[in-house]
């Protein structure tokens, strides 16, 4: 079974360019979720879908950043325009549903530099 | 609030015992993780407990949960070079969806 995958595995654009980074997650995972970690510090929630649906979306830094999820299948995460302090490593999780643990499934991330 | 205290950095020798430390904040936690990450891969699990319990045993690993003092502990026995890796100590609430993370512990193995 594949694991989630993630696409670009790096991406370097200059400030005020547009990013689009996509998330493959495991097959019959409802719950993908994105999550960001920035120069070695903790890893942030930025948010969580349900099938197509945002649950929670909380952790999105702020209007540059559009999440999507058509069809419930795929996501894709647009930064627009990118600032220098978007750069980070992103990543993206799936999981069950009906987990007991609600353990999550990482990607291996894609490392965006914002020059 | 929400936050996840870690220490940065361990090293310790070939064979030894590891013992990574994580504090907490949210009393309301149900579930606390511990994830690995290797080099160029993503976050794995590699175990968790439940709010309700004190002690967890997997094979090498130990984890203790002291919820008066909100203090998470990894223990890993015989620590070998592969185990050498950052990881993750990570809350979640009841729903278990949104997950808060550390920054986690880069761990050094010597030979």
């Amino acid at each position: 079974e594949a694991g989630v995958t993630q696409f670009p595995s790096h991406s370097v654009i200059e400030k005020g360019q547009t990013v689009t980074l996509r998330c493959d997650p495991i097959s019959g995972h409802d719950n993908l979720y994105w999550y960001r970690r920035v120069m070695g510090k903790e890893i942030k929630f930025l948010l969580h879908f349900v099938k197509e649906s945002k649950q929670d979306e909380s952790g999105m830094p702020n209007n540059r950043f559009l999440a999507e999820r058509t069809g419930g299948t795929y996501s894709t995460l647009k930064v627009q325009p990118a600032e220098l302090e978007d750069s980070g490593v992103y990543f993206c999780a799936s999981s069950l549903s009906n987990s007991p643990s609600y353990e999550q499934y990482f990607g291996p991330g894609t490392r965006l530099t914002v020059t | 609030g929400e936050d996840v205290e870690q220490s940065l950095f361990l090293s310790v020798r070939e064979g030894d015992s590891s013992v990574i430390n994580c504090t907490y904040t949210d009393s309301s936690s149900t579930y606390l993780y511990w994830y690995k990450q290797e080099p160029g891969a993503g976050l794995q699990l590699l175990t968790y407990i439940f709010s309700n319990m004190d002690m967890k045993q997997d094979q090498r690993l130990t984890v203790l949960l002291n919820k008066k003092d909100k203090h998470l502990s990894l223990r890993i026995a015989d620590t070998q070079t592969g185990d050498s890796a950052i990881y993750f100590c990570a809350e979640s609430m009841t729903g278990g969806f949104k997950t808060i993370f550390g920054a986690g512990t880069r761990l050094f193995v010597k030979a």
